[in-house]
């Protein structure tokens, strides 16, 4: 059975400052996708990646950027020069390749506050 | 182009009672999914649809809950005999039905059982 673990519970931050949330996952298949989403205190999950199980390939945008290690099955998120506006819960997610209804299995979520 | 809509945001009942919502997912997108979230917890999976047909049922999903997606278009999510554990924020998903989707999430519905 496929599982995420988020074990930042909160998170805070002063403005300006760099902050990295940890995701770890468990999953049998070899071919699996995994997301991070952003939910705002208005409650909708807003999409911000999708990396596939075969591109370990860092990414950044902007001053997000994400960290895939298949070695240690991490996923994990950085922020750089924190703001305010990126106060939200985040959530790492993973689907499975199988053929099937590519459901998402989400971790607990991490809480980040930015103070100002 | 619009985004996932949800209908109602809110809906606050009292225990017994039965209730229904709505998801109108982003035009042209196959597959559409129902999720469940309690406080504190991450999104949980319900059910799936793949055009009209519900292809997969968790087995959260108790027999009080149906689903239904008529056409292949908007989604309903009905609760019946509604209990306070059934309390939660109901988050409705589509996706464009490719190999490699990503699921886009509507607001919400906030359910409240008194």
């Amino acid at each position: 059975a496929q599982k995420v673990t988020q074990a930042q519970t909160e998170i805070s931050v002063v403005e300006k400052e760099d902050v990295t949330l940890d995701c770890v996952y468990e999953t049998r298949d070899t071919t699996y996708y995994l997301f991070w989403y952003k939910q705002p205190p208005s409650g909708e999950l807003v999409f911000l990646i999708r990396r596939n199980s075969f591109d370990e390939q860092n990414e950044i945008s902007g001053r997000y950027s994400w960290n895939f290690q298949k070695s240690t099955s991490s996923f994990n998120f950085t922020i750089t020069a924190s703001q305010v506006v990126d106060s939200a819960v985040y959530f790492c997610a993973l689907s499975e390749g199988r053929a099937g209804s590519y459901q998402l299995t989400f971790g607990k979520g991490t809480k980040l506050s930015v103070i100002p | 182009d619009t985004g996932v809509s949800q209908d109602p945001r809110h809906k606050i009942t009292k225990r017994g009672q039965n209730v229904t919502f709505r998801c109108d997912p982003i035009s042209e997108h196959n597959r559409l999914y129902w999720y469940r979230q309690t406080l504190g917890q991450g999104p949980e999976f319900l059910t799936y649809f793949q055009n009209e047909a519900q292809l997969e049922k968790s087995r959260l999903l108790s027999d009080r809950f149906s689903a239904e997606r008529p056409k292949g278009s908007f989604s309903t999510l009905e609760i019946q005999r509604t209990e306070q554990g059934d309390s939660a924020m109901y988050l409705c998903a589509s996706s464009p039905g490719l190999r490699t989707d990503t699921q886009y999430f509507g607001p919400g519905t906030r359910l409240t059982v008194l």
